[in-house]
């Protein structure tokens, strides 16, 4: 399975923009990049994926380097609500022609006030 | 619309026993996966279900089964358990599951937090 690297922590000021790095060098061509993040005692909910181009939304904007060997997810303006682990996925193809999603350790993202 | 739900959200079982838990998935979402997360091994995938069948496996011990029934509710069942075996468990529903070349939203459920004595 291609994996991702991620730092372990990173921390932000309230209402400054955040940019938390994913480097997967082994991706392959079909492979989404998918971003969940967790909040304190809740399961992983879905931020933002794509493939190749850079993607926008709601929530945050993905930007993915031309090689698609990394990619880095920006929070726009950072809210304490946004403080989470945020994971950074591939999608990996299995043998039966669906794909599962392989997560790796996450970035803790702490918000300060 | 409802979220994902499980139960129990809590239990506590003794080594050697078996233990079922359940998902109930959102209304209209046919595939449900189970995740696996502890500290030290971080978040793994365990299976996906997709209209009754197993459709995907993780990479772990036959003492780890599921099910999925008529209505998309799955269990999945742990027998004969370890220690390592405490951790929260997952599970997540989407409407067409992990399609290939493509892009299925999960919704997670809160988890249930198994701890094994």
């Amino acid at each position: 399975d291609a994996k991702t690297t991620q730092p372990n922590s990173m921390e932000s000021n309230e209402e400054e923009p955040v940019h938390l790095p994913c480097n997967h060098s082994t991706i392959s061509g079909t492979d989404y990049i998918h971003w969940y993040r967790q909040l304190p005692s809740q399961g992983p909910e879905y931020v933002i994926h794509g493939l190749t181009s850079n993607v926008n939304n709601r929530m945050a904007s993905l930007a993915i380097a031309e090689d698609r060997k990394s990619s880095t997810l920006i929070l726009h303006r950072a809210t304490l609500r946004d403080a989470a682990v945020y994971y950074c996925i591939l999608s990996a193809s299995t043998q039966g022609g669906s794909e599962k999603l392989v997560f790796g350790k996450g970035t803790k993202l702490t918000v300060n006030p | 619309k409802a979220g994902v739900t499980q139960t129990p959200r809590y239990l506590i079982k003794t080594r050697g026993q078996q233990v079922t838990l359940s998902c109930s998935p959102i209304s209209g979402h046919r595939s449900v996966s189970w995740y696996q997360q502890t500290p030290g091994q971080g978040l793994q995938f365990l299976f996906e279900y997709f209209s009754e069948t197993q459709r995907n496996k993780g990479n772990f011990p036959g003492r780890f089964s599921g099910r999925q029934f008529s209505n998309s509710r799955s269990e999945m069942n742990v027998s004969t358990l370890e220690l390592g075996d405490s951790a929260l468990y997952l599970c997540a529903s989407s409407f067409e599951g992990l399609a290939v070349g493509g892009h299925n939203e999960q919704f997670f459920g809160p988890g249930t937090r198994l701890t094994v004595l």
